[in-house]
């Protein structure tokens, strides 16, 4: 089944702390993830993904975690900062040419000073 | 980055009206996409765009709706006729194709009200 689950829908956390998006999928010939953010009132934008090659991918202060036996990804945002709040999508695809991306519902995410 | 513009950002029209929502996609880019997206609820796939033909489109592709890019000019989605129920954000995202088909740049959405 096409799906991609995502959750929290809200999440808060301080200025410092480490916020944790999660997801999860069923679909066994998806083959890249990415998330995307979105400011208000911007497109959405590639901010991070991951292939299942890896279980992990670092960029800066965001990580992706891959669980490939579980079907399950996370963003982990490391010493969050109140311009990173924004709305985060977690995605799916088989990774093909011109293929489509399934979101998840979305995270909003609030970082508090 | 690469930038895909929507045009017009916001559309309100009568129920029964047919409407266009065009997208001038990223320079040389050869795959495109349109979203719909409902307030509060994912983005959700409407259709997927290559060569002048369709690709895939979803069971939220109804008859109603159709896409075309002609001679390489805007890439549209005409409603017609509306219904209420197609009131909603519709995204336009394309990719470059090869390796890094699979990113897509997304324009910033046209907010359709249908009344």
């Amino acid at each position: 089944q096409q799906q991609v689950r995502q959750s929290p829908q809200s999440l808060t956390v301080w200025e410092g702390e480490t916020a944790i998006l999660n997801c999860s999928y069923e679909d066994s010939t998806f083959d890249y993830f990415p998330w995307y953010h979105q400011f208000p009132g911007e497109s959405p934008a590639l901010l991070i993904a991951i292939r299942p090659v890896s279980n992990k991918k670092e960029d800066g202060r965001f990580t992706i975690f891959f669980n490939k036996r579980e079907k399950k990804f996370s963003l982990h945002i490391a010493d969050s900062q109140p311009g990173d709040s924004a709305t985060y999508f977690c995605a799916a695809s088989d990774g093909s040419s011109g293929n489509k991306l399934i979101f998840g519902i979305g995270t909003l995410l609030s970082v508090k000073p | 980055g690469p930038k895909v513009l929507q045009i017009p950002s916001h559309q309100i029209i009568d129920m029964g009206q047919m409407v266009t929502l065009n997208c001038d996609p990223v320079s040389n880019h050869l795959y495109f996409y349109w979203y719909k997206q409902i307030l509060g609820q994912q983005m959700e796939f409407l259709v997927n765009f290559y060569n002048g033909k369709v690709m895939e489109k979803s069971k939220l592709f109804k008859d109603q709706f159709s896409v075309e890019r002609p001679d390489g000019s805007y890439f549209t989605l005409k409603i017609q006729p509306t219904a209420l129920e197609d009131s909603a954000v519709y995204f336009c995202a394309s990719s470059p194709g090869g390796r890094a088909a699979e990113t897509l740049y997304f324009g910033s959405g046209t907010r359709l009200t249908v009344l």
